[in-house]
């Protein structure tokens, strides 16, 4: 079974900084996936970055990057630049090759970018 | 872009009601879920559909039953809707193959039961 942690239910930034959103993973399954996804208030889900256990560097895209610590099961997120829109719920998730392919979701973090 | 749609947005039923959630998506799919979310405890799934079919249970699958008929459409039935059945329900697809092949999301039905 896996598992996932987010330890952060609240955090605030301010505009133009960088805010890391915290996820660690359990599992013992040596190939896996990690997924973070973006949830406003509107409530659709947003994929933002995707993070293979395998993959040499860490994710980014765009504003978004993984830090990607393997040993300590870690996978946070990174925004950079933060900006109003970014406010939302944050989830990370992951799944593992051997098991089914349904994502684990951790239980979020809400995110509000303050002007 | 893949689409994912669900039947309502909002639905509210009474404790007893059978409940039909329906979600359809446009591109193809082998993969379906459903998932309840509720404060503090993120997404939590409750079956999953490899293909035509085929359905397995996921984590939470006490109270509800789910139908595949179609490659496109997976329904989600509350036999008898009980109060603690009130939440948001997410269904997602992924293409089928490897573990990085992401999720799509519909827009979410929040559900309430008197």
């Amino acid at each position: 079974a896996q598992k996932i942690t987010q330890t952060q239910p609240g955090m605030f930034v301010q505009e133009k900084e960088a805010v890391t959103l915290d996820c660690t993973y359990d599992t013992s399954d040596p190939s896996y996936g990690l997924f973070w996804y973006k949830q406003p208030s509107s409530g659709e889900m947003i994929f933002l970055i995707y993070q293979g256990s395998y993959d040499q560097q860490n994710a980014t895209e765009g504003r978004y990057s993984l830090n990607f610590q393997k040993a300590r099961k870690s996978a946070n997120l990174v925004i950079s630049a933060s900006q109003l829109g970014d406010s939302a719920m944050y989830f990370c998730a992951m799944n593992t090759d051997t098991g089914r392919r349904a994502l684990t979701f951790g239980s979020g973090t809400r995110l509000q970018v303050q002007p | 872009d893949v689409k994912v749609t669900q039947s309502s947005r909002y639905l509210v039923k009474r404790t007893g009601e059978k409940v039909f959630l329906e979600c359809v998506q446009d591109m193809d799919h082998e993969n379906m879920f459903w998932y309840r979310q509720d404060p503090g405890l993120g997404l939590r799934l409750i079956y999953f559909s490899y293909d035509v079919k085929m359905k397995e249970k996921g984590d939470i699958p006490e109270g509800y039953s789910v139908s595949r008929e179609k490659k496109e459409r997976f329904s989600l039935i509350l036999e008898s809707a009980s109060t603690n059945q009130t939440s948001m329900y997410l269904c997602a697809s992924r293409i089928g193959g490897p573990q990085n092949n992401e999720q799509f999301f519909g827009p979410g039905t929040r559900l309430t039961v008197l």
